[in-house]
């Protein structure tokens, strides 16, 4: 599988806090995307990053991408209770390929 | 609708019965992709499509798998004799231009079609 990795596989944090997620890949990449999957649901696009991009922001979302390491991290500042989910990372060349994906709880 | 839609939505199939899966992607979108995801997993890909050339079938895991998209817009992903282990949530995901050469095309999922296999 070209999957990539992500980790932590869960987090648990309180509400507030800051949410790092982080995903490595194994091949060349077109860009880099972020999605947010509630339980039972379809995904949800939150962020796209290109190659040649280092880091974007969106709202509370930072998403840093690192290629000589070939890893990016998910940053959620301020995580709302609503925040919980799981996230995964894809990698594009040619196609989408998911991570395995990082469970995030955020207590009341 | 704005969205990718997919239905059904639940289908619970016996060992066995082939299944058919729909999908149609936001309109316009020259990318269809399917994807299985198997809970507690990430979506694994299965196949794409760029207008009505399926050019990737690459995931598809067996020969009792078939995907089509005849007029370029709406997809039907088949399964032939199901078994147990087919049991997944189907995805599928448009995008407006293509994944390879293009840096910058969003890829948009419909909430899935749930196959269980008794």
């Amino acid at each position: 599988s070209q999957q990539g990795e992500e980790d932590p596989q869960a987090l648990s944090i309180q509400e507030g806090e800051n949410a790092t997620m982080n995903c490595s890949y194994k091949t060349s990449i077109n860009n880099l995307q972020w999605y947010r999957q509630n339980s039972g649901r379809g995904l949800v696009h939150l962020i796209l990053i290109r190659s040649n991009e280092r880091e974007k922001h969106s709202g509370r979302l930072r998403v840093t991408l690192d290629t000589s390491k070939k890893s990016s991290s998910l940053l959620i500042t301020a995580s709302r209770a609503a925040d919980t989910a799981s996230y995964f990372c894809a990698h594009a060349w040619g196609k989408l390929t998911f991570g395995q994906g990082t469970i995030l709880t955020v207590h009341p | 609708g704005a969205g990718v839609s997919q239905s059904p939505r639940y289908k619970v199939a016996k060992r066995g019965q082939d299944v058919a899966l729909r999908c149609d992607p936001i309109s316009g979108h020259v990318s269809l992709f399917w994807y299985q995801q198997a809970l507690g997993q990430g979506p694994e890909f299965l196949t794409y499509f760029q207008n009505e050339a399926q050019l990737d079938k690459s995931g598809l895991p067996s020969d009792r798998f078939f995907a089509e998209r005849p007029e370029g817009s709406v997809s039907t992903l088949k399964i032939q004799r199901t078994q147990q282990e087919d049991s997944a949530v189907y995805l599928c995901a448009s995008s407006l231009g293509f994944l390879k050469g293009a840096s910058g095309n969003t890829i948009y999922f419909g909430e899935g079609s749930w196959l269980t296999v008794v």
